[in-house]
């Protein structure tokens, strides 16, 4: 069973919807949890880091629950440049480096 | 700062031929990794990095070998390339338990 579990998607939105990306994790020990925005050719870049309490940064909201072992990125208000791939990733047991998801590929149309 | 530097962008190779993918970072970051991205597959962890002196594998280490003689370095040698070596590859750096920073990727094709 992979590490870190995503649905690929792809996942069409009108500008202007919210939409929501889940992810799950397989090991319990994992303490670091991120979202990662990948546009196409490109490297991965940090969207934002996941905390326990869950964090909003402008229209993106992440959350985490540890007992489900699962992770939450939903976006509001979907502007066109949201179009890429969202990365669900978290740290590696031994913490020096990470697990990455497969990635979930957003559209947003006019 | 520069960040995380690869070269080359681009590189193609005929099978059975070596090379070195170089990556740089000016952050002072004690974690190196390699990571390759295959299309489906998502990031796979090749070898990383701990420190100068101190390397070990990832998910999918065979073919490659790595050295980190000093902190900033963190060189990818393909001893004979493969057509299965074919990807898109990211060399990254982190601080300890924090997020990762990526290069720009080294396009690699083996004929």
């Amino acid at each position: 069973r992979k590490e870190v579990e995503q649905d690929p998607g792809p996942f069409n939105v009108p500008e202007g919807a919210t939409v929501a990306f889940n992810c799950t994790y397989s090991n319990s020990a994992s303490q670091s949890f991120f979202w990662y925005r990948q546009d196409c050719r490109k490297e991965p870049k940090l969207l934002m880091s996941v905390y326990s309490s869950g964090n909003e940064d402008g229209r993106f909201t992440a959350q985490l629950n540890r007992a489900s072992q699962y992770i939450s990125l939903l976006i509001r208000d979907s502007k066109l440049s949201d179009s890429a791939t969202y990365l669900c990733v978290v740290n590696m047991p031994s913490g020096y480096a990470l697990n990455f998801g497969k990635g979930t590929s957003l559209l947003v149309t006019p | 700062n520069a960040g995380v530097t690869q070269t080359p962008k681009f590189q193609v190779l005929k099978t059975g031929q070596s090379m070195t993918l170089q990556c740089a970072q000016d952050m002072n970051h004690e974690y190196m990794s390699w990571y390759r991205q295959d299309p489906g597959m998502g990031l796979r962890l090749i070898h990383y990095s701990v420190g100068a002196g101190i390397t070990d594998q990832g998910e999918v280490p065979n073919g490659y070998n790595v050295s980190r003689s000093t902190t900033e370095d963190f060189p990818l040698r393909l001893l004979s390339a493969a057509p299965s070596q074919t990807s898109v590859y990211f060399c990254a750096s982190m601080a300890s338990g924090r997020e990762q920073y990526f290069g720009p990727g080294t396009r690699l094709t083996v004929t």
